[in-house]
């Protein structure tokens, strides 16, 4: 079963408007953390924001926020104010802790296109 | 400025023949990372490093080698086994700790092409 799944392949915004990008996670850890990078079309990954599973208010970074619903195990990506620089690849992740509390390795999904529309 | 640099940014690859691909950081990361990425669709883990003279197999190890003989630098060789070697190699580091909150930061990546 896929631990990351991001259900949305493409998505379209307007210049300035908000976009939600989903992602969802199977784990039965307690203990993780999500997070989301950007890869513009020359194919570096910039990371953009990380939420841990005990964290009880939802990340942001600029323009970018992370809607966590833990029940749900849901951490979606909301970037506000869309820009034309926005358009990209966009890729959600989870890093699950190793016995002891070691950092497990990142997990990916197979990540949403967003093309913003002038 | 610190960051990771692969290079080269392009290679092909002759049938038969092993190449290897080039990750330095200068970030004082203990962990190095390879992770193949095919077109639509994420990241998949190679080999990683938490410690010099140290690396372990990912997912799709197979056909691939890597050695980290400096906490700088993490090479990774496409082997002649390697029999679909066309893809985007990613190289990335991070710090290693207690806790999941340390993020992977990446390089520009090197696009292996076969000739």
């Amino acid at each position: 079963a896929q631990k990351i799944t991001q259900t949305q392949p493409g998505m379209f915004v307007q210049e300035k408007e908000a976009v939600t990008l989903d992602c969802t996670y199977d784990t039965s850890d307690q203990s993780y953390g999500l997070f989301w990078y950007k890869q513009p079309s020359s194919g570096e990954m910039i990371f953009l924001i990380y939420q841990g599973s005990y964290d009880e208010q939802n990340a942001t970074e600029g323009r970018y926020s992370l809607n966590f619903q833990k029940a749900r195990k849901s951490a979606n990506l909301v970037i506000s104010a869309s820009q034309l620089g926005d358009s990209a690849m966009y890729f959600c992740a989870m890093r699950e802790l190793n016995y002891g509390g070691s950092q497990g390795n990142l997990i990916f999904g197979k990540g949403t296109k967003l093309s913003v529309k002038p | 400025d610190g960051g990771i640099t692969q290079s080269p940014k392009y290679l092909f690859r002759k049938e038969g023949q092993n190449v290897t691909l080039s990750c330095e950081q200068n970030l004082n990361h203990d962990a190095m990372y390879w992770y193949r990425q095919d077109p639509g669709q994420g990241l998949r883990l190679i080999y990683y490093s938490q410690i010099v003279n140290d690396f372990q197999k990912g997912d799709i190890a197979e056909g691939y080698s890597v050695s980290r003989e400096k906490k700088e630098s993490f090479p990774l060789t496409v082997t002649s086994a390697q029999k679909n070697p066309t893809a985007f190699y990613l190289c990335a580091s991070s710090m290693v700790g207690q806790g999941s909150h340390q993020p992977q930061h990446f390089g520009d990546g090197t696009r292996l092409s076969i000739l």
